[in-house]
């Protein structure tokens, strides 16, 4: 079983959809966790990390559900800009560094 | 201020060459990973370094690996003998805390 799984999708929304997007850990000790961004042929980039209380930033919402080891990401009001593959990236319990474990991702695209 | 920046952005090789890669933290970043994404295999992580130290090197393929970091900035990653399923995106992070800032990689294609 793969540490971080996600539903690959793609998903193809309209903009102005709300999308949410779902990852599972393995590891019950993990103590950090984060959404990227990677646009096609670029550098990962950190879109939200992810706390027990659940965080909003604007348009995207992530929660953690520690007792499910499950991890979401909502995102409302899709924009055109959004379309990217979404990474799921958890730190695994026992490292005290930034040892990031991703997931293979899950690929949006938002069209008019 | 500049980012991560590494080098080559591509290469291109001959099976059984060796190749060194390149990446440049951001200034004053103390930690340093190397992460390697193929199509098969999504993003792995392969080393870590704190300082100019490498306290974790668990996820380095085979000992034709390896990797080094000088004067606690650039560092250097070395594949000996290149064999095809080496083929990937070679991607540089950095970072003081937490948040890990991601270089623009290096492409290799090995034929």
């Amino acid at each position: 079983r793969k540490e971080v799984e996600q539903d690959p999708g793609p998903f193809n929304v309209p903009e102005g959809a709300t999308v949410a997007f779902n990852c599972t850990y393995s590891n019950s000790a993990s103590q950090s966790f984060f959404w990227y961004r990677q646009d096609c042929r670029k550098e990962p980039k950190l879109l939200m990390s992810v706390y027990s209380s659940g965080n909003e930033d604007g348009r995207f919402t992530a929660q953690l559900n520690r007792a499910s080891q499950y991890i979401s990401l909502l995102i409302r009001d899709s924009k055109l800009s959004d379309s990217a593959t979404y990474l799921c990236v958890v730190i695994p319990g026992g490292t005290s560094y930034g040892k990031l474990t991703f997931g293979q991702g899950t690929i949006l695209t938002v069209h008019p | 201020g500049a980012g991560v920046s590494q080098s080559p952005s591509n290469k291109v090789t001959e099976k059984g060459k060796d190749v060194e890669l390149r990446c440049d933290p951001i200034s004053g970043h103390t930690a340093l990973y190397w992460y390697r994404q193929s199509l098969g295999q999504g993003l792995e992580f392969l080393i870590y370094f704190q300082g100019n130290s490498a306290p974790d090197k668990s996820g380095l393929p085979s000992d034709r690996f390896s990797a080094e970091r000088t004067g606690g900035s650039v560092s250097t990653l070395t594949i000996q003998r290149t064999q095809q399923e080496d083929s990937a995106v070679y991607l540089c992070a950095s970072s003081l805390f937490e948040t890990q800032y991601f270089g623009p990689g290096t492409r290799l294609l090995v034929l």
